[in-house]
C-alpha cells in the first residue's frame, strides 16, 4: 500500500472507544475546514467540513470542533471501529484561494480490536 | 456515478525523462486540482484548473505544468524528472472553483523516478 507519512503522529485506540484527532491550522484568514481520511492505497476521502461561522458540526459518528481563537480543529470519532484505521488530514481553505487546500501533516489512527 | 479517475496508477521513469499524468473528474465537475504527496512534505498543492484556465498555482518549479480540456479532463506534466519527484500525485475534482467544497480525490498515480 501507499506510505503516506513515515513520521506521522499516531493515535492508538481500542475498538469502541472514542477518538480525538487534533489539528492546528496555519492561516487565520482560512474560513473553511475539512477533514479527510486516507486509507492505504487510496486517495483522501471527505469526512466532514465546517465553516468559520460555526464552532461545531456533527455527522454520523463524527464531530468537528473549531476554535478560531487558537486556530485549532479537532475531529471526534465515536465508537471507533477497525475500519476507521487510516491517516486523517485536516485541510484549510480561505477566500481568494480558489480550490487550493492546505493540508496538515496527518495523524495515523490505529484501532485495536 | 463514477469517481475521479487517474491514469496510470503506477509509473516508473528515469531521471531526465518527462511524464504526463491524466485525471478525469466526476461528471459535471469543472474544477480540477493536483496535489503531490510525499512522506516528507505531506500533501502539497500543485495547481488548480477551472474551465480550461489555471486559477491557482502552488510553489513548484516550472518543470511542473498542467492543462485542462474542454471536457474538464486534466493532465499534468513533469519535465526533466528528478529523483525527488517520486511521489503520489493526486487529482481532486469539485463542482466549481472559488470554494473547495467537497473536493473528491482520485486514487492517485504513484510515480517512481530512478
Amino acid at each position: 500500500g501507499e506510505s503516506v507519512g513515515l513520521h506521522l503522529p499516531t493515535l492508538s485506540v481500542q475498538e469502541g472507544d472514542n477518538s480525538i484527532i487534533n489539528c492546528a491550522y496555519s492561516n487565520s484568514a482560512s474560513d473553511y475546514f475539512i477533514w479527510y481520511k486516507q486509507e492505504s492505497g487510496k486517495g483522501p476521502q471527505f469526512i466532514i467540513d465546517i465553516r468559520s461561522n460555526m464552532d461545531k458540526r456533527q455527522g454520523q459518528r463524527v464531530t468537528v470542533l473549531l476554535n478560531k481563537t487558537v486556530k485549532h480543529l479537532s475531529l471526534q470519532i465515536a465508537a471507533t471501529q477497525p475500519g476507521d484505521s487510516a491517516v486523517y488530514f485536516c485541510a484549510e481553505n480561505g477566500d481568494n484561494q480558489g480550490g487550493k487546500l492546505i493540508f496538515g501533516q496527518g495523524t495515523e489512527l490505529s484501532v485495536k480490536p | 456515478k463514477a469517481g475521479v479517475t487517474q491514469t496510470p496508477r503506477y509509473l516508473i521513469k528515469t531521471r531526465g525523462q518527462q511524464v504526463t499524468l491524466s485525471c478525469s473528474p466526476i461528471s459535471g465537475h469543472r474544477s480540477v486540482s493536483w496535489y503531490q504527496q510525499t512522506p516528507g512534505q505531506g500533501l502539497q498543492f500543485l495547481f488548480e484548473y477551472f474551465s480550461e484556465t489555471q486559477r491557482n498555482k502552488g510553489n513548484f518549479p516550472g518543470r511542473f505544468s498542467g492543462r485542462q480540456f474542454s471536457n474538464s479532463r486534466s493532465e499534468m506534466n513533469v519535465s526533466t524528472l528528478e529523483l525527488g519527484d517520486s511521489a503520489l500525485y493526486l487529482c481532486a475534482s469539485s463542482l466549481a472553483s472559488g470554494r473547495a467544497t467537497e473536493a473528491f480525490f482520485g486514487q492517485g498515480t504513484r510515480l517512481t523516478v530512478v
